[in-house]
């Protein structure tokens, strides 16, 4: 699987976009982009994935650059409680195997 | 729906015991994790189940980690004897063996090993 590089930390305002960044710049055609956060305390989340097409859920944007080497996930309006270290896993469809770094930690100041 | 539940949240014990880790996954999900995260070595895959078989345990860190699923919706890590270089969070997760994986996870164990 692919090695993906983030940001040790972010800050946001709350009630701004947070931006947070990864960079994967050796991700295969098959493989997925993948976002978690872990709030603290608590279990990691699934928060969206993609392969090469924007993705939009309730929760999040996924932003992929054409030639797959990084993406932004964008949580459009953060709040406190989106305080949380992110992790953005690269893997192949269907690999029980995710890689977790040291992922992002962002947080939303008032 | 519930999500994965897993049993005891917290966990004292000392050095020599014997731990038993609960986890019943989401009705549903063929697929079962169980991980374990501290601060030095991040979030570790300890061993997979897939249809209630162990498919990987190869992060199962030594014989005296255990893992069964006797039925679809239960599964136990053990410890035996535990040390304290053991204390960690143990996290359960599961999912559906679609092709895409998402991972469900539980709210994890928190084990110290005195």
């Amino acid at each position: 699987d692919a090695k993906t590089t983030q940001p040790t930390s972010m800050d946001c305002a709350e009630g701004r976009a947070a931006n947070l960044p990864c960079n994967h710049s050796t991700i295969s055609g098959n493989e997925y982009v993948y976002w978690y956060r872990q709030i603290h305390s608590q279990g990691p989340q699934y928060i969206i994935h993609g392969l090469k097409n924007n993705e939009t859920n309730e929760m999040a944007s996924l932003i992929i650059t054409e030639d797959r080497k990084s993406s932004t996930l964008i949580l459009p309006h953060a709040t406190l409680r989106d305080t949380a270290v992110y992790y953005c896993i690269v893997s192949l469809a269907g690999n029980y195997q995710l890689i977790w770094g040291a992922g992002t930690k962002l947080i939303i100041k008032p | 729906d519930a999500g994965v539940i897993q049993s005891p949240r917290h966990e004292v014990t000392e050095m020599g015991q014997e731990v038993t880790l609960r986890c019943k996954p989401i009705s549903g999900h063929n697929s079962l994790f169980w991980y374990r995260q501290t601060m030095m070595r991040g979030l570790e895959l300890l061993i997979y189940f897939n249809n209630n078989v162990p498919i990987d345990d190869s992060g199962m860190p030594e014989d005296r980690f255990s893992a069964k699923m006797p039925n679809a919706s239960f599964s136990t890590l053990k410890i035996q004897p535990s040390e304290p270089r053991d204390s960690a969070v143990y996290f359960c997760a599961s999912s559906i063996r679609t092709g895409k994986e998402t991972q469900y996870f539980g709210p994890g164990t928190r084990l110290l090993v005195l």
